[in-house]
């Protein structure tokens, strides 16, 4: 079974933090993303990466950044917290472009930042 | 690019009733389209995808949605409905050439007894 974990289920944190979010993958994968899920507005793709240091901005990337050292791990930087970016975030991976598979999902972090 | 809206924000169903799920999207290309379900407290879980040939798709758990390319909608059906489909349905489409999905808004469906 393909597993995607995030690293924390539940996180607080203060305006002005950084905040690291972690995901892991073991089905050697090259594409991994970033979402953020908000009531009412679906899934809205933050960040994605198509291979180890290559990363593209999805549609609100602002004050988010990403980091993949590592094909299994892709990282999701909240450089300053602030209250708007209360949510739950959710991590994604499939297999190439073009190869219609589905994306497989992390359990989701919830984030309060207060 | 691509859009997705899911025409109903909240389902409200006795259990075993029938249940229709809407979803309209737009696209200048050819897609790939997909029902996730997302139950209390996880993450999204596919539930069926049509990427071509028979425009009618089903689910092991009862669910099927049809492909219309005329009116550019994937309805997401289920004859009878249980209290364990009660969960969050989105609907997403994807470019054939594409590794982005784009989702709709969602349909929180919630079965009642």
């Amino acid at each position: 079974d393909v597993k995607v974990t995030q690293s924390s289920r539940y996180l607080v944190k203060r305006t002005g933090e950084k905040v690291f979010l972690e995901c892991v993958q073991d089905m050697d994968h090259e594409n991994m993303f970033w979402y953020r899920q908000d009531p009412g507005l679906g899934l809205r793709l933050i960040y994605f990466s198509y291979d180890v240091k290559m990363k593209e901005k999805g549609d609100i990337p602002e004050g988010y950044s990403v980091s993949r050292e590592k094909k299994e791990r892709f990282s999701l930087i909240l450089e300053s917290a602030s209250t708007n970016q209360t949510s739950m975030y959710l991590c994604a991976s499939n297999a190439p472009a073009g190869i219609a598979n589905e994306q497989f999902f992390g359990p989701g972090t919830r984030l309060t930042v207060l | 690019a691509q859009s997705v809206t899911q025409l109903d924000s909240q389902v409200p169903v006795f259990e075993e009733a029938p249940v229709e799920l809407r979803c309209n999207y737009s696209s200048s290309v050819s897609v790939y389209l997909f029902w996730y379900v997302q139950y209390p407290n996880q993450g999204l879980q596919l539930l069926l995808k049509y990427l071509s040939g028979s425009t009618l798709v089903e689910s092991i758990n009862g669910f099927e949605a049809e492909f219309n390319k005329s009116q550019t909608s994937f309805h997401l059906r289920k004859p009878s409905v249980h209290i364990s489909d009660t969960a969050e349905y989105f609907c997403a489409v994807k470019e054939t050439s594409g590794s982005r999905l784009t989702f709709g808004e969602g349909t929180q469906l919630t079965v009642n007894p």
